[in-house]
């Protein structure tokens, strides 16, 4: 298996409801990644997990979560997002947290 | 301070010529480089990456890129595009902890 599979593909949410991404590997990479991409724009790094431990926050909002419940899965949990957060969520996975390798085809996210 | 540039927001080639897609980074050591594709709606592919070693380095799908330390450039080749190459193109670099994309490339091939 050498993919990254991300659920959902799509996903509509309020702006008082709470999701969660979820992203899955079983490449046995041990650093997982989220990115936002918004619509004609690069990635834009979220959170580093580095054998299952948050390396790296980049500044983002207490609305998203994330959690690594073990090697091979990573969530983004959601919660009272904005507008101005609908995006493309990507997620992707390497060997080690050198920031390259495999992404998966992201979860299309809008908030109303 | 460190980034990555990508100097082309649009090029357009026709079927069977050439490609060159340019991108220059800006930092005090030689970080790990990085060519992305994305078709619309879709995730990020890994074209082909740069270490260390042979600055000519080999891709997917026929790409090659060729790092150039005197000029701060990582840029992306192919001899001969295909319609199927037609797709948005991410430069990237990574150090220390820190990912920077370049804004992108969208590359259209005319028939």
């Amino acid at each position: 298996d050498t993919e990254v599979t991300q659920t959902p593909k799509h996903l509509v949410m309020g702006m008082t409801n709470k999701k969660s991404l979820k992203c899955e590997q079983h490449m046995g990479h041990r650093a997982m990644y989220w990115y936002k991409q918004k619509a004609k724009k690069p990635p834009e790094l979220m959170f580093v997990y580095s054998y299952e431990k948050l390396s790296i926050n980049e500044s983002v909002p207490s609305r998203f979560s994330p959690e690594c419940p073990n090697s091979s899965l990573l969530n983004l949990h959601l919660h009272a997002l904005q507008p101005e957060d609908s995006a493309l969520y990507l997620c992707a996975s390497s060997q080690d947290p050198t920031a390259w390798g495999t992404f998966g085809s992201g979860t299309r996210l809008t908030v109303v | 301070a460190q980034s990555v540039t990508q100097p082309d927001i649009h090029i357009t080639v026709s079927e069977g010529a050439s490609l060159e897609l340019r991108c220059n980074y800006s930092y005090g050591a030689t970080p790990y480089l990085f060519w992305y594709v994305q078709s619309p709606g879709q995730g990020l592919q890994l074209l082909l990456k740069y270490f260390s070693g042979d600055t000519l380095v080999q891709g997917i799908k026929g790409f090659e890129a060729e790092f150039k330390r005197s000029q701060s450039s990582f840029n992306l080749r192919k001899p001969s595009v295909h319609w199927s190459d037609a797709a948005e193109y991410f430069c990237a670099f990574y150090n220390n902890n820190d990912m920077r994309f370049g804004a992108g490339t969208r590359l259209t091939v005319k028939p």
